[in-house]
């Protein structure tokens, strides 16, 4: 089965500061979807990034980019420039390739973020 | 165009109750999930249904059903009520052409069982 490890629970940094935040994951497949996630105060999940398997080219918005690597099934979250409305907690998520149409998201435990003043 | 929308955004039952839930997905969005929030489980993935056939089902009691319409909006009901089952329960679509696999999320329904 796959499983999504967060390692970090927390972390705090100072705003305009570069933050990494990391997730590794389990599985035997070969194409499938990451996503990085974040749930404020508020408890509005808003997804933050994606990033497809089966392409090299790691993903970026704006602030926001990550480091995927395949082989080390690792999919870390590089947020640049910290603001502090960045504060909530960041979710790693593992979807299946869609091709066997199981559609469901399988979690991390979640990094609580927090950027101070 | 209007996000998901999720109906009520916070519930008080006690044991033994039931409860139904609603989501409006986003306009075009075919599919549908649920996941439970909670604190000790962290997020579990419920159900996901597509043209109003349930495609995935989580490791969910018989108690938590679901189901979809014609229009896509979904409504999930949770019958006998426990306390652990006190929880936000969160809906998501997906669907749009360009990005056919990625869940955009509601603001949540708070369960909360007494």
């Amino acid at each position: 089965a796959q499983t999504v490890t967060q390692s970090q629970p927390e972390m705090s940094v100072q705003e305009a500061e570069t933050v990494t935040l990391s997730c590794t994951y389990d599985t035997s497949e070969n194409n499938y979807y990451l996503f990085w996630y974040k749930q404020p105060p508020s408890r509005q999940m808003i997804l933050v990034i994606r990033q497809e398997a089966y392409k090299q080219q790691n993903a970026t918005e704006n602030r926001f980019s990550v480091n995927f690597q395949k082989a080390a099934k690792s999919f870390s979250l590089k947020i640049s420039d910290s603001q502090l409305g960045d504060t909530a907690m960041y979710f790693c998520a593992f979807m299946h390739d869609m091709t066997d149409s199981n559609y469901q998201l399988i979690w991390g435990a979640g990094t609580k973020l927090i950027i101070k003043p | 165009k209007a996000g998901v929308t999720q109906t009520p955004r916070y519930l008080i039952k006690t044991r033994g109750q039931q409860v139904t839930l609603s989501c409006s997905p986003i306009s075009g969005h075919r599919s549908v999930s649920w996941y439970q929030q909670t604190p000790g489980q962290g997020l579990q993935f419920l159900f996901e249904y597509f043209s109003e056939t349930q495609r995935n089902k989580g490791n969910f009691p018989g108690r938590f059903s679901g189901r979809q319409f014609s229009n896509s909006r979904s409504e999930m009901n949770v019958s006998t009520l426990e306390l652990g089952d006190s929880a936000l329960y969160l809906c998501a679509s997906s669907g749009s052409r360009e990005l056919k696999e990625t869940q955009y999320f509601g603001p949540g329904t708070r369960l909360l069982v007494l």
